[in-house]
């Protein structure tokens, strides 16, 4: 156990809906990061927030966004969903001086249908 | 730009023979690199890096700068390693900062 949460664990929508899949990182972690897993592209970075702020920002579609909040955990927003953002969510945590280790949660499975 | 290459997307090797996994880095400054392992499409977890220079299930990896490569290598392959298996280097090179992966490599152990 990474002790990084994510719900929902499986999640099937319709093309157009939207969701929100959520993140709660390791105890004492400050920094959340939000990766895509598809069998095409491997795995890609979304975005990252370090206490509250967007501090990284990798291959986001424009339909997504995130935030984070103030007791530090996470949500990630897809909206106008599409066949081809089926793909399994990871999300992420690590803190600055434990030995710059990124922890993974166990990841969201959207499947959009 | 940093970028990680993993050349091989599937190795296939017996059981008790060696592996190794290639990983060649792109990054100007000094390098953070790490190891992950995946089962069955589970989460991602840390199986080494290059900063502690451990050990991890028999797996070694050595920061080669000159070649600009942190291959993964076991002695003896067993089936329970068959997995994917991803090098991951720190975007900007430092802590708290997002990992760049490759694309990875599945390993299949063979009885």
């Amino acid at each position: 156990d990474s002790g990084v949460t994510q719900t929902p664990k499986h999640l099937i929508t319709a093309t157009g809906q939207r969701v929100t899949l959520r993140c709660s990182p390791r105890s004492g972690d400050l920094s959340v990061y939000w990766y895509q897993q598809s069998l095409d592209q491997g795995l890609q970075f979304l975005i990252q927030y370090y206490n509250g702020e967007e501090r990284a920002k990798g291959n986001i579609l424009e339909r997504f966004s995130a935030q984070q909040f103030p007791d530090l955990h996470s949500e990630l927003n897809l909206s106008s969903l599409e066949l081809g953002d089926s793909a399994l969510y990871f999300c992420a945590s690590s803190t600055l001086g434990a030995g710059n280790t990124i922890y993974f949660g166990e990841g969201s499975w959207l499947t959009v249908v | 730009a940093q970028r990680v290459t993993q050349p091989e997307k599937l190795l296939s090797v017996f059981k008790g023979a060696p592996v190794e996994l290639k990983c060649n880095y792109s990054y100007s400054g000094s390098p953070e690199l790490f190891w992950y392992v995946q089962y069955s499409r589970q989460r991602l977890q840390l199986l080494l890096r290059h900063i502690s220079r451990e050990s991890i299930k028999g797996f070694t990896a050595d920061l080669n700068k000159g070649e600009t490569s942190f291959h993964l290598k076991k002695p003896f392959a067993q089936e329970e390693d068959s997995a994917m298996y991803y090098c991951a280097l720190h975007l900007g090179g430092s802590g708290n900062t997002p990992l760049v992966f490759g694309k990875g490599t599945r390993l299949s152990v063979i009885a």
